[in-house]
Order: structure tokens, then C-alpha cells, then sequence
């Protein structure tokens, strides 16, 4: 089945504590990229990856850092959490041609 | 800032048409107008998507208008299952980049 996965699901994590989020997507996707859902701002991306080793900046990268060392994964590594990061993170690919983007079912993360 | 504008919220009665406008009056020439819906908050989900012509698929129909300036999502039949957030975007499609969602119009479906 295609589908994008995310782990952890859940994450309830402490200020400057380090984490990855993970990403995969088994459909081949070339674009993957990671958006941010807050009450009343709607979704903003964070960083995309056009290809491997190929990332850059969206909306809204300050805090975070993402690697594509392979087509099929995409982290999301927060290297020092803080409680404005306390969100619902989606991960997202498409591929090149269609545009049309293909959602994994969320990570919440609580930062205390 | 978004490319796009939608209003915050509308209601539709059970059975009939949703309409959920959207306007795109700074749309290039080779973006394409998208529209996912998100329920709950489970991951958005594709709906459908077009250039200049109308489009139709087993969701839903995309109404563009001639200068491309706005588009119409049509549900044609409303269920409660259609009760969710409606986001439209522009990309090119094909040319990978920075994705603009913008807040949506949270749909009420009315029983």
C-alpha cells in the first residue's frame, strides 16, 4: 500500500532534549517535505527536499534541521526543543510530475 | 503570505452542492490550482486539482474561471463526511518548491 509513514506518533519531550521525528515514503516520491499545524495559522512548511541531498528552507525553519541521505526518508530533527515548537507535525511527498502531495498521519509533539 | 484566498468557514446543508470559493488573482500562467481537505486532524488528503479547464472527479469538481483569478470547489451531494477544513493552493506543477497552504475554509455540513 502506498502510503507515508511518521514516527513517532505521539512524543511528549523536555526543553532541549534532542529529537527525530522520521519520515518514509515507499512510493518513490522525489519531493518530501515537513509542515506545522497550530490552532488559527493553518499549515506552514518548514523545510522541503527536492531530491536527495537536496533540501531548503519553507516558512518557517528556524529550529529545525532535516536531512535526505536517501529517496525514501526524510527526518526532522529538532536539536533543541523548545515549547514554541510544541506542535502537529505532518510530513508530506509527491512525485515531481503531478504535484500532488501525499500526507502521513501526524506527529504530535508536546515540548515542556 | 499565502497566494491564496478562501473564507474562514461556511455551512451546507446534508444532500446539497457544497460551493468553496477561492481566489488566486496574482496566479502565474504555469501554476496550478490544488485543493486538499483535511478532517479532523488527520493528515490533508488530495482532492483534486487544474490549470485552466473545469476538472471532475469522483470527489469533487473544479470550476476555474476564464482569467484564472478564482475557482469554485463543487461537492455535489454534502455528507457529514464532508465536514472538514478545504485548503487551496497554487504550485507549478512539476517544478518542486516551496508550498504556501494559507488557513482554509472549514466546511459544516448541516444534518
Amino acid at each position: 500500500e502506498a502510503q507515508v509513514t511518521q514516527n513517532p506518533r505521539y512524543l511528549i519531550t523536555v526543553t532541549g532534549k534532542k529529537l527525530t521525528v522520521t519520515c518514509s515514503q515507499n512510493m518513490n516520491h522525489e519531493y518530501m517535505s515537513w509542515y506545522r499545524q497550530d490552532p488559527g495559522l493553518g499549515l506552514r512548511q518548514i523545510y522541503y527536499s527536492m531530491n536527495v541531498e537536496v533540501t531548503d528552507k519553507g516558512d518557517v525553519p528556524e529550529g529545525y534541521k532535516v536531512s535526505r541521505k536517501e529517496k525514501r526518508n526524510f527526518p526532522l530533527i529538532l536539536e533543541s526543543p523548545s515549547p514554541n515548537q510544541t506542535s502537529l507535525y505532518f510530513c508530506a511527498s509527491s512525485f515531481g510530475d503531478t504535484g500532488t502531495q501525499y500526507f502521513g498521519p501526524g506527529t504530535r509533539l508536546l515540548v515542556l | 503570505d499565502a497566494k491564496t484566498t478562501q473564507p474562514p468557514s461556511m455551512d451546507c446543508a446534508e444532500g446539497r452542492a457544497a460551493n468553496l470559493p477561492c481566489n488566486h488573482s496574482t496566479i502565474s500562467g504555469n501554476e496550478y490550482v490544488y485543493w486538499y481537505r483535511q478532517i479532523h486532524s488527520q493528515g490533508p488528503q488530495y482532492i483534486i486539482h487544474g490549470l485552466k479547464n473545469n476538472e471532475t472527479n469522483e470527489m469533487a469538481s473544479l470550476i476555474i474561471t476564464e482569467d484564472r483569478k478564482s475557482s469554485t470547489l463543487i461537492l455535489p451531494h454534502a455528507t457529514l463526511r464532508d465536514t472538514a477544513v478545504y485548503y487551496c493552493i497554487v504550485r507549478v506543477r512539476g517544478r518542486d518548491d516551496k508550498i504556501i497552504f494559507g488557513k482554509g475554509t472549514r466546511l459544516h455540513i448541516l444534518p
